[in-house]
């Protein structure tokens, strides 16, 4: 089946630090997300992207949506102690096909 | 955004046995997804739920072993059968939505399984 490959897997950074992840794939998806999921809890939806080259920002919070529609990245500027979680990019091919294909996700720790 | 409340949040069930998973939403919405996550992994669906049809199972999930069902808009339960402890991961149901985020998906709480 289709394959999210997410990178990092895992991030350690200081306090106030940008941080940038991403997401790339073999096939073309029609909309991108990025959850994020804390420890006990399901993935809670951060940005949605759905054109080519759309930037969408949320807060300190952005993310692209790839011009050949097959990557994306998430980027978090000057990272705070509660951003620490597990980043889940997720992709979908649109129309009649519903159905979410998640990347691996990113773990990311920030040390105060 | 939909509100999902997920029951039960964790359990810890004997091998051989079955543990059924509640979803209840606020709102009416067609169609109901059943992820799991298993131990520091992503997420896998496992079937989608249509009130007043069978489940649509993906590949590598039966019926048999994750029974579903959807009496109505906005509850749908997953049963986990003959459980042995590879059964043990979060189990988590899903719903379209279309929020203040735009169109996404929201997630229950989940529920985290223990086979012993």
């Amino acid at each position: 089946g289709q394959q999210l490959n997410q990178s990092p897997q895992s991030m350690f950074i200081q306090e106030g630090e940008d941080v940038s992840m991403n997401c790339t794939s073999s096939s073309i998806f029609n909309t991108w997300l990025w959850y994020k999921q804390d420890p006990g809890e399901g993935p809670v939806l951060l940005i949605a992207l759905y054109k080519a080259g759309e930037l969408t920002s949320n807060g300190r919070l952005t993310a692209q949506f790839g011009i050949t529609r097959k990557d994306s990245f998430l980027n978090i500027s000057a990272s705070i102690p509660s951003d620490v979680g597990i980043y889940f990019c997720a992709g979908r091919r649109g129309g009649s096909n519903y159905k979410l294909t998640f990347g691996k996700g990113t773990l990311l720790t920030v040390n105060p | 955004s939909a509100v999902i409340s997920q029951k039960p949040s964790r359990d810890i069930c004997q091998r051989g046995t079955s543990l059924t998973i509640q979803c209840q939403v606020d709102s009416q919405v067609t169609m109901m997804f059943w992820y799991r996550q298993q131990p520091g992994q992503s997420l896998t669906l496992i079937a989608t739920a249509n009130q007043g049809s069978e489940a649509t199972y993906e590949s590598g999930f039966v019926i048999d072993k994750f029974p579903i069902s959807r009496p109505n808009l906005t509850f749908s339960t997953l049963t986990v059968s003959n459980m042995s402890p590879e059964d043990s991961s979060i189990y988590l149901c899903s719903v379209e939505d279309y929020g203040t985020r735009g169109d996404g998906y929201t997630f229950g709480s989940g529920t985290r399984l223990t086979v012993v």
